[in-house]
């Protein structure tokens, strides 16, 4: 299909442990953004990048949180030492750009034992 | 920062009726109001959006009711179905390629 892409689906970690999720946009989408989602509530942002420059990262709730996209295609969302409040579905979402809607992919759910 | 406040939290409706859910916003440079459907497993799908320079948009059983004034949006769906039972977000932004704000959610039930 050509939506958002987001991979593994599911993930299981212990406490500590280092995790990586990994987002494909949509071909051509310049824009990238991952949200958090905890059980019940919206999305939450994380962090935008515009092609591979990360444009803001206000929304990481640590230094734990990582986010990189070095080609400004693929991203990924690496959180180091994950603790149990880390558990929340993570979604990305991509744009073409400028005053184009967010399209986003079914998220990777992190349950962190 | 931006608040967005959803109201109700769930919703039922008979089949064929209507439903409205409705929503505020705090941050007055606000500018793009998405709806957004997200079903069981699924990532939120948009259903529709609006833009601060228009009142109202409509597309087929769905429209989006805008008042800057009051800073409050609302999404109206007419001749509802079973398969619109989902959660609905409404989001605010200055912007579509800006973050996106989202409320917490209305959880429509539609009774066949």
């Amino acid at each position: 299909g050509a939506g958002v892409s987001q991979s593994p689906r599911y993930k299981v970690a212990k406490r500590g442990q280092d995790v990586a999720l990994r987002c494909d946009p949509i071909s051509g989408h310049v824009s990238l953004f991952w949200y958090q989602q905890a059980l019940g509530q919206g999305p939450e942002f994380l962090t935008y990048f515009q092609n591979e420059a990360q444009l803001d990262k206000s929304g990481l709730p640590s230094d734990r949180f990582f986010a990189e996209r070095p080609e400004g295609s693929v991203s990924t969302l690496k959180i180091q030492r994950t603790q149990q409040e880390d558990s929340a579905v993570y979604l990305c979402a991509s744009s073409r750009g400028q005053n184009q809607p967010q399209h986003f992919g079914d998220g990777t759910r992190l349950s962190i034992l | 920062g931006e608040n967005v406040e959803q109201h109700p939290s769930t919703l039922s409706v008979q089949e064929g009726d209507s439903a409205v859910i409705k929503c505020t916003y705090s941050d007055s440079a606000s500018n793009y109001f998405p709806w957004y459907k997200q079903e069981l497993g699924k990532g939120p799908q948009l259903i529709i959006d609006i833009r601060s320079n228009v009142g109202e948009k409509k597309d087929q059983r769905i429209a989006v009711t805008l008042n800057k004034t009051a800073k409050h949006f609302s999404l109206h769906i007419t001749e509802t179905q079973p398969e619109d039972s989902a959660v609905y977000f409404c989001a605010a932004s200055k912007g579509s390629a800006r973050q996106l704000t989202f409320g917490s959610g209305t959880q429509l039930t539609v009774l066949p």
